[in-house]
């Protein structure tokens, strides 16, 4: 099956350091990835679309400047929380659509904690 | 996005017992899909059952969609301990390929 990796799975910063978080597609080409994050005991919330070769489309309530996505090639998509704030402790997750497919493979996630 | 609601938040039961989670949406879909995730992984894609379908069956799997109701169920049939996770369902589709808007989820324990 199709497998999307994320690194780093943990990672810990002080408050106002910046953090790259990458998402990759191990098997196949992912024109569209997505963002999501997950606090504790809720859903996933949507934060963006990345778009190889072209600029990221953010959510509603989602700071581009604070959120930067890189969508360099065609199997990689990075997210940089810029400035991090302890707000920003959460679980990140990345997901890409093999193909046409409407389903989604999802990374194992990125659980950042920022003190 | 607007998140789809999910009944129960959370349920216990026993292995060998079936289990039912229920999604509510708002907005018209294409698709609608169930996902598990264990406790601090990623999500697992179980089934999807597109918007002219009624009834998906994979497995031990059972879903439901009934579009005129913006509705669709999960049935887990006999149970076991390691089905405990949670259960998301997520809509796709509308203006956005690909997209997908998530339900709260459902917390599933299986006691063995």
């Amino acid at each position: 099956g199709a497998v999307v990796s994320q690194h780093p799975s943990r990672v810990i910063c002080k408050s106002g350091t910046s953090v790259k978080i990458e998402c990759r597609s191990l098997d196949f080409q992912a024109t569209t990835m997505f963002w999501y994050r997950q606090f504790p005991k809720q859903s996933l919330m949507l934060m963006a679309t990345s778009n190889e070769g072209s600029k990221a489309t953010y959510e509603q309530g989602v700071e581009k400047d604070k959120f930067l996505i890189n969508h360099a090639s065609l199997t990689l998509s990075t997210l940089t929380v810029t400035s991090a704030h302890p707000e920003d402790s959460s679980f990140y997750i990345c997901s890409a659509p093999r193909g046409n497919s409407y389903e989604q493979y999802f990374g194992p996630g990125t659980r950042l904690t920022v003190t | 996005s607007q998140q789809g609601e999910e009944d129960p938040q959370a349920l216990s039961i026993q292995e060998g017992e079936n289990a039912t989670m229920n999604c509510s949406y708002k907005t018209s879909i294409n698709n609608l899909q169930w996902y598990r995730q264990n406790s601090g992984r990623g999500l697992v894609h179980l089934i999807l059952i597109r918007s002219n379908e009624r009834e998906k069956h994979s497995g031990r799997l059972r879903v439901t969609l009934d579009t005129s109701k913006k509705s669709s169920s999960l049935l887990i049939t006999a149970s076991r301990a390691a089905d405990t996770a949670s259960y998301f369902c997520a809509m796709g589709g509308g203006t956005s390929y690909g997209k997908l808007t998530f339900g709260q989820g459902t917390i599933l324990t299986v006691h063995p």
